[in-house]
């Protein structure tokens, strides 16, 4: 079945580091990916679109990229603050118009 | 705020409890879904509306009924629900279905515990 998967891990890093998150896609080829980030008790809010042939996107701090070889996407936090602590989630659209998503991973920026 | 209102918050219900969950969108989008969000699980899509009509049923059981009264609104409405129903219930909105700009806006969700 398709699928998106994300490292179930939590991410634990200092601030001023660079964040980066990972998301892979199983038994089909999405045409693009999204990343959303939700904090506890709040659904998800939508960060970034990348499609499938731009090799990266960035928005001020943020970066992704999106690797059809390696059926993967990354997600990068640069100068990470506590503040970005947060569980991000990647989706991709399927060969009908449902957007899956990973189950998310819990990144924590130490002080 | 999203554009997305939910209520309620929170509900806590017995197996034998009727309740509705309301979802509000003001960004005068096309598109609504129901969304369940299960502890470490992924998000799994339950129904989608797009302009008022039902495109999805996920095999989601019948203790759950949906409605869509017009654009912008979406209720959900539970019976006869069993513990393992428990999650965090939500609803989100797009501009339109399936399109390759699509971005979901989502509420803040219903946390449900049912006992």
């Amino acid at each position: 079945s398709q699928k998106i998967e994300q490292n179930s891990e939590a991410l634990n890093i200092q601030e001023g580091k660079t964040a980066t998150l990972t998301c892979n896609y199983t038994n089909y080829s999405p045409a693009y990916l999204q990343w959303y980030r939700q904090d506890p008790g709040r659904g998800p809010v939508f960060l970034l679109l990348i499609r499938e042939n731009e090799k990266e996107k960035r928005k001020e701090r943020l970066k992704v990229t999106f690797d059809t070889t390696l059926k993967q996407s990354l997600f990068h936090i640069t100068a990470s603050q506590p503040a970005d602590s947060a569980t991000y989630l990647c989706a991709g659209m399927d060969s009908s118009y449902k957007l899956i998503f990973g189950s998310g991973t819990r990144l924590l920026v130490r002080p | 705020e999203t554009g997305v209102t939910q209520t309620p918050r929170h509900l806590v219900m017995g197996m034998t409890n009727k309740k509705s969950l309301k979802c509000e969108q003001h960004l005068g989008h096309n598109a609504m879904y129901w969304y369940k969000q299960s502890a470490k699980k992924p998000l799994e899509l339950m129904f989608v509306y797009s302009l008022e009509e039902r495109v999805e049923n996920n095999s989601v059981p019948s203790r759950f009924s949906p409605e869509c009264p017009n654009s912008s609104h979406l209720f959900l409405h539970l019976h006869t629900l069993q513990p393992e129903d428990s999650a965090l219930y939500l609803c989100a909105s797009s501009q339109d279905l399936g399109g390759a700009n699509e971005k979901l806006f989502f509420g803040s969700g219903t946390q449900l515990s049912v006992l």
